[in-house]
């Protein structure tokens, strides 16, 4: 099972909106709604934020929304705040049961 | 509140093996998947494996490049779930977390890691 495909970093001011993409295949997030975003601080664990690719836990930014078109899920962060610089990983059921990750995109807010 | 300890990791020959013990507290143990996840210094995280809920039969999966060396265990007693890792690579060196894994598959509590370095 490979990787999902996340863009290494992104970029961003105070106040703009960002999208990150994860990219998987028809077998994983093309094929379902099984999708989960984490975000994680430097020397942190991961902390979930979005699950089944659009719904949010409670405690969770509502700055935070979750989308999916096709096999690529996104992550988009309206209203930016330095606090959100953080790296970001999705996460999707796989087939046999397996999850696989992205290899995590490194947010800077500038 | 939901609390995971994770212990055991520390510095190991290749070839050589390990537990790692999860502790949980704050939730219904018993009914909980449990899943182990990775994160090699400086990389990205990836999943190791999970073990059902005994009233899901309590079996387990495992990521291809751990399937066959590493086994998932649980002592609902206790309330705490292993990792026995066996032929350990360096490649294995990485902060091992505990997490629980619920309904729709998301990873909802995670513990703080313990690291495992595989080196000679």
């Amino acid at each position: 099972q490979s990787a999902l495909t996340q863009p290494a970093s992104v970029s961003g001011s105070p106040g703009q909106s960002i999208t990150i993409s994860c990219t998987g295949t028809s077998s994983d997030v093309g094929s379902h709604d099984l999708v989960s975003w984490y975000q994680q601080f430097p020397g942190k664990a991961p902390k979930l934020i979005i699950y089944a690719t659009t719904k949010r836990p409670s405690g969770s930014s509502n700055r935070f929304s979750g989308s999916k078109s096709g096999a690529t899920a996104s992550l988009t962060i309206s209203g930016l705040q330095v606090e959100d610089e953080a790296d970001y990983y999705c996460c999707s059921y796989a087939p046999g049961g397996a999850l696989v990750f992205g290899g995590g995109t490194r947010l800077t807010v500038l | 509140e939901v609390h995971l300890v994770e212990s055991g990791g520390g510095l190991i020959t290749p070839g050589g093996s390990l537990r790692l013990s999860c502790a949980a507290s704050g939730f219904s143990f018993s009914d909980a998947w449990m899943n182990w996840v990775r994160q090699a210094p400086g990389k990205g995280l990836e999943w190791v494996g999970r073990i059902k809920s005994e009233h899901d039969a309590g079996t387990t999966d495992f990521a291809a490049p751990v399937k066959g060396r590493f086994t998932i265990s649980r002592d609902d007693s206790k309330s705490i779930v292993y990792l026995q890792m066996n032929g350990l690579k360096t490649e294995d060196t990485a902060l091992y977390y505990c997490t629980t894994l619920s309904g729709t598959f998301k990873l909802d509590y995670w513990g703080q890691g313990t690291l495992v370095t595989v080196s000679s």
